[in-house]
């Protein structure tokens, strides 16, 4: 089982511009979550989804879309970069609400 | 609501030496309470969790955490510090019931030194 995997692992951006993270689990599990992880902020939720087709809103979804069209994906969208986006991604998956499993991140810059 | 306050952004210890890394929490309901621990460029791995039962609870690599619900505190121990635990430790309880988050503390980077 490889687990957790995002794609890509670095990003560097320009203002204005747009990219989507993919996040692929293979253990089958039901929720799935977008954090951003900024110094001394801790982890904070983006979004997530409770099951294939369902996404909802978490603590800091402004500028952020998400998309949940198979099981196994969720994938987060920026539409158009800023630099206040600056920050590590991870994404995470559980099979219920209880331990989640955590991708490796994704380190983005925006310049 | 629910909300974790870590004490101490960063904390040093010698090798050998007792490793107390400190969390508190704000609950409305039962919580459920979770330690992780993230090296270098790596994402959050699970150390230990808390969800029933057993107030003291053990984890991996000799880490322990106790459940202490008249002090609201889930503060996370190792007796003896190996250079292997330095790393960012992150305490997180679980959201309200109907939700599916976790609250995250801030984190505490650990040094060990030797």
């Amino acid at each position: 089982n490889a687990g957790v995997t995002q794609t890509p692992k670095f990003r560097v951006l320009k203002t204005g511009q747009s990219m989507t993270l993919l996040c692929a689990q293979d253990m089958n599990h039901e929720y799935m979550y977008w954090y951003r992880q900024d110094p001394g902020m801790g982890l904070r939720l983006i979004h997530y989804s409770v099951g294939e087709g369902t996404t909802a809103k978490g603590e800091v979804p402004d500028g952020y879309n998400v998309s949940r069209l198979k099981k196994q994906n969720f994938l987060l969208g920026l539409e158009s970069a800023a630099p206040s986006q600056t920050s590590v991604y991870f994404c995470a998956s559980s099979r219920t609400r209880d331990t989640q499993y955590f991708g490796p991140g994704t380190r983005l810059t925006v310049l | 609501a629910q909300s974790v306050t870590q004490l101490g952004s960063h904390v040093s210890v010698s090798e050998g030496a007792l490793v107390l890394l400190r969390c508190n929490y704000s609950s409305s309901v039962p919580p459920y309470l979770f330690w992780y621990v993230q090296y270098p460029n790596q994402g959050l791995q699970l150390l230990l969790k808390y969800t029933t039962g057993a107030t003291l609870v053990k984890g991996i690599n000799g880490f322990e955490a106790e459940f202490k619900k008249s002090e609201t505190s889930f503060h996370l121990t190792k007796p003896s510090a190996h250079m292997s635990d330095a790393a960012e430790y992150f305490c997180a309880v679980r959201g309200p019931s109907g939700t599916y988050k976790y609250i995250f503390g801030t984190g505490t980077r650990l040094k060990v030194l030797a």
